[in-house]
């Protein structure tokens, strides 16, 4: 079945400083969608992507989907306390449902 | 802005006692979902439910869960004998263009 692994799965980093996290997948993917999810908290829907070679952002977070839509990344600009979670990249199932996570970056942001 | 309810927010049971987790979607989604995440671990998706009935489940939800919508309102995932290894959070989400949002969770403990 369909892989998608996400690298890298912890990331330590001071305030101000950039982050990217990177994920990949075994196929083609029709679409990828991005969540956070707090320390303690939920997952919470971030973004989805569905074109090829598509880049989107939010404030300082960009997000794109890779030409062949195999891959996908997730940078954030000069991160902030409060970026401090895991960020998933998450496919659907087959049947386009269910949404199937990984294990997800785990970001952790020293001031 | 309307969110996905669930109650308990933790519940700790005995082994081979039922449990009953509730949850209430938001109100103009259709969809609706249960995941779990088992403590340091992905979430995992358990089952969906559309016009009142399962649509699909993972290898997970076997014959010890069951999901209702009893009303308008609710939708309850129930654990007929609870295991040790049913401890986890167990999230309710439901499903509006594409996006799922996630209820706070219910961290179930079975001791």
């Amino acid at each position: 079945g369909q892989q998608v692994m996400q690298i890298p799965q912890y990331q330590h980093v001071q305030e101000g400083e950039d982050f990217t996290t990177y994920c990949n997948s075994s196929t083609t993917l029709s679409n990828i969608q991005w969540y956070k999810q707090r320390p303690g908290g939920h997952p919470v829907f971030l973004i989805q992507l569905v074109k090829s070679g598509e880049v989107k952002k939010q404030k300082r977070l960009t997000f794109q989907f890779g030409e062949a839509k195999k891959n996908s990344s997730l940078h954030i600009t000069a991160t902030q306390t409060t970026d401090v979670g895991t960020y998933f990249c998450v496919r659907k199932n087959q049947a386009g449902t269910a949404l199937i996570f990984g294990k997800g970056t785990t970001l952790s942001v020293s001031s | 802005e309307p969110e996905v309810t669930q109650t308990p927010s933790h519940q700790v049971t005995q082994m081979g006692q039922e449990v009953i987790l509730r949850c209430v979607p938001i109100s103009n989604h259709l969809y609706f979902y249960w995941y779990r995440q088992i403590l340091g671990q992905k979430v995992e998706f358990l089952v969906s439910f559309y016009n009142n009935e399962i649509s699909e489940k993972s290898e997970i939800f076997d014959d010890q869960f069951s999901v209702e919508r009893p009303d308008g309102s609710n939708f309850t995932l129930k654990i007929r004998s609870t295991k040790l290894e049913d401890s986890a959070m167990y999230f309710c989400a439901s499903e509006y263009a594409g996006e799922q949002y996630f209820g706070p969770g219910t961290r179930l403990t079975v001791t």
